[in-house]
């Protein structure tokens, strides 16, 4: 298994650029989420998933949308970026709520 | 709203020590907690987690020890390596869904050689 795998790793966007942050997982875990991680901050919750077709908002979902067609897949789109949408962020998955999350390597964006 | 938090942001340690890593939480009905590791560069890796209804719970060279009362998580790794230098981070579960997991700022642990 891949596990969790997230494309691409490091992307710069110019203000007001649109992209899709790919995260897919061959685990066949129902639970996936993306969390966004600033500098010196721990993880914080921007969208999740409970299975294919379920999405809900997380503490900071703002300037930021999900859709969940697959079981495998669950992107995360920025509509319209800003530079406090600078970050490292990790897409998640979980088998169900009695295991904790695997988590990706990571994309690393900035936004000028 | 509910937050999950640390006491130390860098503990020193020398190799071969014990250290023990903190966390505080402030929602009571929380039922289900994890501490994660992540080293530079990576995502955060699964350490070990423990449910509510227990107080401790073993791994190879760490434990978590939960104290209900006083909503207090706490990450012991025993002998420790060189290669436990990275940040630990405590999570734990949203009080509205167990599939949401409230995270903590972090500690970063130095091993001293």
């Amino acid at each position: 298994n891949a596990g969790v795998t997230q494309t691409p790793k490091f992307q710069v966007l110019k203000t007001g650029q649109s992209m899709t942050l790919q995260c897919a997982q061959d685990m066949n875990h129902e639970y996936m989420s993306w969390y966004r991680q600033d500098p010196g901050m721990g993880l914080r919750l921007i969208h999740y998933s409970v299975g294919a077709g379920i999405t809900d908002q997380g503490e900071v979902p703002n300037g930021y949308n999900v859709s969940r067609s697959t079981t495998e897949d669950f992107p995360l789109r920025l509509l319209s970026a800003a530079p406090s949408q600078t970050s490292v962020y990790f897409c998640a998955s979980s088998l169900d709520s009695n295991y904790g999350y695997t988590f990706g390597s990571g994309t690393r964006l900035t936004v000028v | 709203g509910e937050s999950v938090g640390l006491h130390l942001p860098t503990l020193s340690v020398q190799e071969g020590d014990n250290s023990i890593i903190n966390c505080a939480y402030s929602n009571s009905a929380s039922d289900y907690f994890i501490w994660y590791k992540q080293e530079s560069g990576k995502g955060p890796q699964f350490i070990i987690d423990i449910r509510s209804n227990m107080d401790k719970r073993q791994g190879q060279r760490v434990t978590v020890l939960l104290n209900k009362t006083v909503k207090h998580l706490s990450l012991q790794i025993a002998a420790t390596q060189p290669g436990d230098s990275a940040v630990y981070f405590c999570a734990e579960t949203d009080e509205d869904s167990s599939y949401k997991l409230i995270f903590g700022s972090g500690t970063r642990l130095l091993v001293r050689p």
